[in-house]
């Protein structure tokens, strides 16, 4: 069964540019996470979907961060403008729901670096 | 305090046992979990434990929870090389409503195998 797939693996564009991230998380899990892990730091959520639906979003910065999960099953991460301090590894998570027992599965990220 | 809290370094000789520690926050997070990360790669999930368990052992790997001092640690029997890695510890807070899934990471223990 393949895991969480996520792309770019890598991303390098310069501060004011916009980026995309993509996920593609495991079949049938309706929860889908994203987080952003800093240099030297452990992962922070950034938004958790619901299936369509966006329940967690507190920790995203929305003046520049936007996520969309349209059909319940991918999902993109966008910033625009990215800043220099967005320079980060973004990590994409699956569970099959959001209940206590359910384990998160993570992919293996994309690293942005901002020039 | 708000932080789960792992000591940044831990060097062991190969065949030696690893012990990792991981303070906690929130007596009421309900399951504990261990993830490695390699270099340049997602989140393994290693184990977890459930918070009305003391102790919980799969192959060389024993997790300790002390709920009363929030202590959660995670031992490596016979270290391999293959072990050196990142090791975050991850509790899951019950204590926000509606984010009864949220995983809060520490900042990583970098674990480093020598011949």
């Amino acid at each position: 069964e393949a895991g969480v797939v996520q792309s770019p693996r890598y991303k390098i564009i310069e501060k004011k540019q916009p980026v995309a991230f993509w996920c593609n998380p495991i079949s049938g899990h309706n929860t889908l996470y994203w987080y952003r892990q800093n240099l030297g730091q452990g992962p922070e959520l950034l938004i958790r979907y619901e299936n369509e639906e966006a329940v967690d979003d507190s920790q995203l910065p929305k003046d520049r961060f936007s996520a969309e999960r349209l059909k319940g099953v991918d999902s993109t991460l966008k910033i625009q403008p990215a800043e220099l301090g967005d320079s980060a590894v973004y990590l994409c998570a699956s569970s099959l729901g959001s209940s206590n027992t359910d384990t998160q599965y993570f992919g293996p990220g994309t690293r942005l670096t901002v020039l | 305090g708000e932080d789960v809290e792992q000591s940044l370094f831990l060097s062991v000789r190969e065949g030696d046992s690893s012990v990792i520690n991981c303070t906690y926050t929130d007596s009421s997070s309900t399951y504990l979990y261990w993830y490695k990360q390699e270099p340049g790669a997602g989140l393994q999930l290693l184990t977890y434990i459930f918070s009305n368990m003391d102790m919980k052992q799969d192959q060389r790997l024993t997790v300790l929870l002390n709920k009363k001092d929030k202590h959660l640690s995670l031992r490596i029997a016979d270290t391999q090389t293959g072990d050196s890695a990142i090791y975050f510890c991850a509790e899951k807070r019950a204590k926000y409503t509606g984010t009864a899934s949220k995983l809060t990471f520490g900042t990583g223990t970098r674990l480093q195998v020598t011949l």
